[in-house]
């Protein structure tokens, strides 16, 4: 298996933009989730699908984030509009459970 | 709130001894406690597991504790080298769908050779 897919690895775009970022999860695997990492806050669970049911959102910042999963194989994470504070490396990951989790390369975000 | 601890400052230690990483827990009860590696520009991956029923796990050379009463866990890497340089990583996990799980903000070991 090529392990947990994400594009695009690297967004730089402007204030305002929208961005939407791509997860493609292990095959088999029932839970997504979505991260964001930064220097300052570590590690945040953003949101987590099971079985492409969103279980917990209380990790998204704000309104302006918003993360559906329309099958299995797909997952996306947009962002409008994008602000300079959003900027961040955003990890997805999938697991057969909750726990044992496969990390994405992750998609550093830049918003100037 | 719940709240995670590890090392507050990087561990530097000589190749070939062992490195201890310390991960404190407050507010919350975990069924499940994972240690996950993560190389620079690269996503975390995940190393061990152990239940709340769990004192200790190994595999190979490394070696993790829990102690609940403590609220601690303690990750051991024996006969260190330096391509175990990287930040690790505790997080906790809860029984049910709807706990969270949370991440330490991690400790960055340097293994000297």
């Amino acid at each position: 298996d090529a392990g947990v897919i994400q594009s695009p690895r690297h967004e730089v775009t402007e204030m305002g933009q929208e961005v939407t970022l791509r997860c493609k999860p292990i095959s088999g695997h029932d839970y997504l989730f979505w991260y964001r990492q930064t220097m300052m806050r570590g590690l945040e669970l953003l949101i987590y699908f099971n079985n492409n049911v969103p279980i917990d959102d209380s990790g998204m910042p704000e309104d302006r984030f918003s993360a559906k999963m329309p099958n299995a194989s797909f997952s996306t994470l947009k962002i409008q509009p994008s602000e300079p504070r959003d900027s961040a490396v955003y990890f997805c990951a999938s697991s057969l459970r909750r726990y044992k989790q496969f990390f994405g390369p992750g998609t550093r975000l830049t918003v100037l | 709130s719940q709240k995670i601890e590890q090392n507050s400052e990087a561990l530097n230690i000589q190749e070939g001894k062992t490195a201890t990483l310390t991960c404190n827990y407050t507010n919350y009860s975990p069924a499940y406690l994972q240690w996950y590696r993560q190389d620079p520009g690269r996503g975390p991956v995940f190393l061990l597991l152990i239940r709340e029923n769990e004192k200790e796990k190994r595999k190979e050379r490394l070696k993790v504790t829990f102690d609940t009463t403590l609220k601690q866990s303690l990750f051991h890497i024996t006969a260190s080298q330096p391509a175990d340089s990287a930040t690790y990583l505790c997080a906790l996990e809860g029984e049910t769908s709807y706990d969270k799980v949370i991440f330490g903000p991690g400790t960055s070991l340097s293994v000297i050779p």
